[in-house]
Order: structure tokens, then C-alpha cells, then sequence
């Protein structure tokens, strides 16, 4: 799958901002960020759908979602912290209010907090 | 309990044998999906179901709501079946929230 793309791939901080891309080119009204940590399934942090936020789990304030448009997600992190090194996920679905909404995932964007 | 139960934890299968992958759910579930994470930690979506069977190609999915489980099914396992596999239930109606299993770790050998 190469219509969602993810950028970085890889990301190595310290307690530097840095943010993650995502952009999607299936159609999609809904946008996903998830966070897979090591040995785990993944966990949902955002969704957007047709650019609002829909829901905001339990996710510290240092991470900021955006959503410029709706198919492209950032997320904006700020001071990491070594519990942060993990996988984030980007995701999209037709849209969160439809049945049969089948989610894609994007290929990842590991982060290490050094 | 778990609104989501995977199980087995880990398997492992011979080329060429089948077998079957199950969740149970705590509750009615809406729908659920069904992922495979390869060695490369790619998140590849096998089915969704609302209802009933779907299959494709090696692989069957069952959903059945009113008993609360869903079951993957592999036949004629291959290598490249092995990694982890998840289901991903949605509780309530159009939420976009899926409660995942914590996975099934498969390894076909040769």
C-alpha cells in the first residue's frame, strides 16, 4: 500500500520539536494517528473526519495533531519523552460516521528518544 | 474481563497446514477487522466484517455478532503468512474507535 505515505520513516530525538506528515490519497474523509509501542497493539491518540477533531484519547499535551486539509495529517511533538519511542501509525478510513468503514494504515514513522 | 480476547498468543504452523485464529468479544461488537503485521511491521488490512464469511484466497474470516466472536482462518500456510495478527473490534456505532486484540504471533516454518 503507497497511498498513504508517512514521513520520516525514522526519527531520532533528544528534546527537540519535531513533527510527523501523512498524506493520503485514497479519497478519505477520516484520518487516523495511532501509537504502537513495542510487543503491543496499536493504540488510537486522533481522528480527524473532514478535517474536525473527533477524538482525543488520553494523549499528552506535548503531542498536537493538525489537519491541514483532509488528506494530509500532522503531528507536532515537543519535548519527548523516553516513554514516546514507538511507532506512530497514520491511518485513514471513508469516513468515521459510515458503516463499513475498513481502516488502511501507512507505513509508520519509528521514533527513538535518545 | 478484555472487551477484546485474541487468542492463541503465538503459534506456529508447518508449511502447508491450516489453522484458525480466534477473538472473543465482552460484548456486542459492531464490526471488526482483521490485520496482519508483517516482519517489516506493515499494518496489512486482510477484512472488514459487519456480518457473516468473507474470504480471500487462503485466508476466511467469520464474524458472528450475536455469539460475541470472530475467527480467522489460514489455509495452506506459506512463509510469508508468518507475523502478528490482529482484530479490531468497533463497539458502538460509528465511533471510528477500534478496541484491538493484543495480537496473535504467528510463525509458519518450512
Amino acid at each position: 500500500n503507497t497511498k498513504i505515505t508517512q514521513s520520516p520513516r525514522y526519527l531520532i530525538l533528544g528534546r527537540a520539536n519535531k513533527s510527523l506528515e501523512c498524506e493520503q490519497h485514497l479519497g478519505h474523509n477520516a484520518m487516523y494517528w495511532y501509537k504502537q509501542s513495542a510487543e503491543k497493539p496499536p493504540e488510537l491518540m486522533f481522528l480527524y473526519n473532514l478535517k474536525q477533531l473527533i477524538r482525543n484519547e488520553t494523549v499528552p499535551s506535548r503531542f498536537i495533531p493538525e489537519c491541514p486539509d483532509s488528506s494530509k495529517l500532522l503531528l507536532h511533538i515537543s519535548a519527548v519523552d523516553p516513554e514516546d519511542s514507538a511507532v506512530y501509525f497514520c491511518a485513514s478510513s471513508q469516513d468515521s460516521e459510515y458503516s463499513g468503514n475498513t481502516l488502511y494504515f501507512g507505513e509508520g514513522s519509528r521514533l527513538i528518544v535518545v | 474481563g478484555m472487551p477484546v480476547e485474541q487468542n492463541p498468543p503465538a503459534l506456529s504452523l508447518y508449511e502447508g497446514a491450516d489453522s484458525g485464529l480466534r477473538c472473543n468479544f465482552s460484548t456486542t461488537m459492531k464490526s471488526v477487522q482483521w490485520f496482519q503485521q508483517n516482519h517489516r511491521g506493515r499494518l496489512i488490512t486482510l477484512f472488514y466484517l459487519a456480518q457473516g464469511t468473507k474470504e480471500n484466497g487462503r485466508l476466511k474470516s467469520t464474524f458472528n455478532s450475536k455469539e460475541r466472536y470472530s475467527t480467522l482462518h489460514i489455509k495452506d500456510a506459506q512463509l510469508e503468512d508468518s507475523g502478528t495478527y490482529f482484530c479490531a473490534a468497533e463497539v458502538n456505532t460509528n465511533t471510528g474507535k477500534l478496541t484491538f486484540g493484543d495480537g496473535t504471533v504467528l510463525t509458519v516454518k518450512p
